[in-house]
């Protein structure tokens, strides 16, 4: 079945500095691609997607990118704030709707 | 317009009791997914639904764990003779249909004692 994998586990960066986040999966079927993020103690809150007709999506601050032949998809946060601090998580589906996790990336950003 | 909703928020339970974990989808969805998520880890998908209909059920332990989602009502994941190691965050998310966007819940914090 699909594993979705991702890196770091913990990142620290300056206000105002950008952050990336990088997941990979191993299931070619896969055509859909959420990002959650997640506060202590809330449900993860889906921030942006990208499905696999494009390879770069961008909402303000927050961009994904997609690389289907390396099998990587990566998030870009750029001018951190202090509300950007939480838990990330990438996702990948297949067309049955089951979405895989990777385990988190928990983010902090520095004053 | 409500979000998906679940109930209770926090659940304490004694080993060998039942669990009953609620989730009222957003409106105008008829799609419903439970997950898990165990401290410090990602979210485990459990279970897909659609009114009256389990459509995937592959991540649900064999025993105890049953999901439902009837004609009228909220969808509930039922856990029997609770353990220890069922303490978790229990999480539901709704969708339009198939290939859209799923919203998550709250979660039901889930203690077994």
């Amino acid at each position: 079945g699909e594993n979705v994998e991702q890196h770091p586990s913990t990142l620290s960066v300056q206000e105002g500095d950008s952050a990336v986040i990088k997941c990979t999966y191993s299931d070619s079927a896969s055509n859909y691609f959420p990002w959650y993020k997640q506060e202590l103690g809330k449900g993860p809150q889906l921030i942006i997607d990208i499905r696999s007709n494009v390879g770069e999506k961008k909402d303000q601050r927050i961009a994904v990118t997609l690389n289907k032949t390396a099998k990587h998809f990566s998030l870009h946060i750029t001018e951190t704030q202090p509300e950007d601090s939480a838990v990330y998580f990438c996702a990948a589906s297949l067309v049955d709707d089951k979405i895989i996790f990777g385990k988190g990336t928990r983010l902090h950003i520095l004053p | 317009n409500a979000g998906v909703m679940q109930n209770p928020r926090h659940l304490v339970r004694r080993r060998g009791q039942e669990a009953r974990l609620r989730c009222s989808p957003m409106k105008g969805h008829s799609h419903v997914y439970w997950y898990r998520q165990l401290p410090e880890e990602g979210l485990k998908f459990m279970v897909y639904l659609q009114k009256e209909n389990i459509i995937d059920e592959s991540g649900m332990p064999k025993e105890r764990f049953s999901a439902e989602f009837p004609k009228e009502g909220p969808s509930i994941l039922r856990i029997q003779q609770v353990v220890r190691g069922d303490s978790a965050a229990y999480f539901c998310a709704s969708s339009s249909g198939q290939g859209a966007e799923q919203y998550f819940g709250p979660g039901t914090r889930l203690t077994v004692t």
